[in-house]
């Protein structure tokens, strides 16, 4: 059973196009998050939620919209693609806030053309 | 602001040998954690050692061991009998205390040889 999962795994896309990208998990955590891989490796926290309330809101642009219909899943709506958008985008789930350990998902790679 | 750096963007090992990578970070803080986390080519990220800084010892988890040096910010993970599964990019993270935002460094991409 996959504890963490994304949808789709890799997303192919042109400049201009909205695209979601979705997460769920099946470990009854309380706290979701989104991460952004660059082209170098570098990963960092773009937001998180708990219970689908807003935690973390790194400086993201406003394009990135995460929406919580549930505490089970956190979707990425990302408008108007850009090149930069380019990425591995990977979701993460922890048992509530504060300082728990993170379970990562298999990560989405989003290619802009 | 908190900051990790891994130095050595690539390493290399022959299997059944002894690797240690690198990390160093820069934190005002007291309390927090320190992590690696192995990325193998299948992308997922999985937890290999974590490192709570009030504990004077070093984590240990199998054939991975860390060797924490908090007054030097140093962090430094020992793999030994390196195996062929164990090449990854390896990433350091860092954690303040009943926060939740992890910090990377920028990785180490760790090849084994036969």
């Amino acid at each position: 059973d996959t504890a963490v999962s994304q949808t789709p795994k890799y997303l192919v896309t042109q400049m201009g196009n909205d695209k979601s990208i979705k997460c769920e998990q099946n470990l009854g955590h309380d706290t979701m998050y989104w991460y952004k891989q660059d082209s170098k490796k570098f990963l960092k926290i773009m937001f998180s939620y708990n219970n689908k309330e807003l935690i973390i809101n790194e400086t993201v642009p406003n394009r990135f919209s995460p929406k919580s219909p549930d505490k089970a899943h956190l979707n990425l709506h990302i408008n108007s693609l850009e090149l930069g958008d380019s990425a591995v985008y990977f979701c993460a789930s922890s048992l509530r806030t504060g300082g728990y350990e993170q379970y990562f998902g298999p990560g989405t790679r989003l290619t802009v053309t | 602001a908190q900051t990790v750096t891994q130095s050595q963007p690539e390493m290399s090992v022959q299997e059944a040998e002894t690797v240690t990578l690198s990390c160093t970070y820069d934190t005002s803080e007291s309390d927090y954690y320190l992590f690696w986390y192995k990325q193998p080519p299948s992308r997922q990220m999985i937890l290999v050692i974590r490192q709570e800084a009030y504990k004077q010892q070093n984590a240990t988890e199998n054939r991975f061991s860390v060797n924490f040096q908090k007054a030097a910010k140093s962090f430094s993970l020992k793999i030994s009998d390196s195996q062929l599964g164990d090449a990854a990019m390896y990433f350091c993270a860092y954690r303040r205390h009943n926060t939740d935002k992890l910090i990377f460094g920028t990785g180490t991409r760790l090849q084994v040889f036969p």
